[in-house]
């Protein structure tokens, strides 16, 4: 079974500073990893997939995430806050082709301080 | 092109009605899914259809729940009855068939808002 935690259910942040959202996943399989966000009264919008090519992974608006297979981790980072980051954001992981069900973490909702 | 839509947006009913939450998927995607988010909590996995076939419904909380994707297209999920502990948000998500050692990505509809008094 796979599972995803995610540290903190709120974060706070300045704007303009470093965004660290964090993420650790337990698979027994090579996991695919993925950051999605949540915009005030809309859907979930992908920010970035991991598939298991290059462990640092560039997503929309800036976001970034680095595989760490010994950690087992998938942290999101933005090195300066915007106002319009504010949102909730989910880790998720799969096992991939012929299980690609998603398996999320509990969400971390962003609030930026001006 | 069009992304995934849910209808209605928002529902308000009372325990023991019954109430049929609707997804359109994007154009061409064999695969849906239904997911549920229950108050503040992690969002879970119900079932996956490729096309109209049921794939995976172990994530389908009891028999009151019934999903059906007639043709391949569109899907719906029907509660009958609604119990409190139903309400959430119920997202569907459609994605391409993946290749072989891929994983296609899930594109999300904007969810229904479920009430149950």
């Amino acid at each position: 079974a796979q599972s995803v935690t995610q540290l903190g259910s709120h974060v706070s942040v300045s704007e303009g500073a470093l965004v660290l959202l964090r993420c650790n996943y337990s698979s027994s399989v090579p996991p695919y990893l993925f950051w999605y966000v949540q915009y005030p009264n809309q859907g979930l919008q992908l920010l970035l997939k991991y598939t298991s090519a290059a462990t640092l992974v560039k997503g929309i608006n800036g976001f970034e995430a680095e595989f760490k297979k010994s950690e087992t981790s998938f942290h999101l980072t933005k090195p300066s806050a915007h106002m319009s980051d504010a949102a909730e954001y989910f880790c998720a992981v799969s096992e991939g082709f012929g299980n690609e069900k998603l398996t999320f973490g509990t969400g971390t909702r962003l609030t930026i301080i001006p | 092109e069009a992304g995934v839509t849910q209808f209605p947006s928002h529902s308000v009913i009372e325990k023991g009605q019954t109430v049929t939450l609707r997804c359109d998927p994007i154009s061409g995607h064999d695969n849906l899914y239904w997911y549920r988010r229950v108050m503040g909590k992690e969002i879970k996995f119900l079932l996956h259809f490729v096309k109209e076939s049921k794939q995976d419904e172990s994530g389908m909380p009891n028999n009151r729940f019934l999903a059906e994707r007639t043709g391949g297209t569109y899907s719906t999920l029907k509660v009958q009855p609604a119990e409190l502990e139903d309400s959430g948000v119920y997202f569907c998500a459609s994605s391409q068939e993946p290749l072989r050692g891929s994983q296609e990505t899930q594109y999300f509809g904007p969810g229904t808002r479920l009430l149950v008094l």
